[in-house]
């Protein structure tokens, strides 16, 4: 049984250029929400989708956006990217009240 | 907004030593989570709590919802190098998971 899965593993991007992380659910899971987590800091609470629409979200601003597609996996996007959202990006897939956490996607803006 | 806290923020212990560390809030929580992370890796889960009072193992870990269901804690047993990482705690209620800062584990051999 595949657990939750994210694409790419790292990447690097400039400032003002839009970026596009992909992530898998656990099998078995629909719901799946979205984490910045920056150095040395807990995860930062982004968005959450469940049945393809955006169920709740975070203090995030607008450039960041999502998608859920009908097998329950995910995307992240983030436009006009800045510095300060060079990070780890979690992907987490639940069922119930228990959440799994993806190996995470490293985005490095210079 | 919802803040949890965890204490201690770090802690050196020898190998073989208990560890003991827990996770405030001023909220309520229906479900509290504890995770380890190791560097540039996403949490593990490690124990899941559902009911207030309830204490669960996993190994050489036991976790406990505390009885006002605004903290919790996490204890190692006999710790071994491999314990080293960052322990979060996340409390849930409704669709919110809401992450404590971390405590970072350093085990000496």
């Amino acid at each position: 049984d595949a657990g939750v899965t994210q694409s790419p593993t790292h990447l690097i991007k400039t400032r003002g250029q839009q970026v596009t992380l992909r992530c898998s659910p656990k099998s078995g899971h629909d719901t799946v929400s979205w984490y910045q987590q920056a150095l040395g800091q807990g995860p930062q609470f982004i968005f959450q989708y469940y049945e393809e629409e955006e169920r709740q979200r975070g203090n995030f601003p607008d450039r960041f956006s999502g998608h859920q597609f009908p097998n329950y996996s995910s995307e992240l996007n983030v436009n006009a990217l800045l510095l300060g959202d060079s990070a780890l990006y979690l992907c987490a897939s639940s069922w119930a009240d228990t959440q799994y956490f993806g190996p995470g996607t490293r985005l490095t803006v210079l | 907004g919802q803040q949890l806290n965890q204490s201690p923020q770090s802690m050196f212990i020898q190998e073989g030593e208990d560890v003991s560390m827990n996770c405030t809030s001023s909220s309520i929580f229906n479900t509290w989570l504890w995770y380890k992370q190791d560097p540039g890796e996403g949490p593990v889960l490690l124990i899941a709590l559902y009911k207030a009072g309830e204490l669960t193992s996993n190994g050489r870990l036991t976790a406990q919802f505390g009885i006002t269901r605004k903290d919790s804690f996490l204890n190692i047993s006999a710790s071994i190098p491999s314990d080293v990482g960052i322990y979060f705690c996340a409390g849930q209620r409704g669709q919110n998971f809401v992450f404590g800062p971390g405590t970072r584990l350093s085990v000496l051999p």
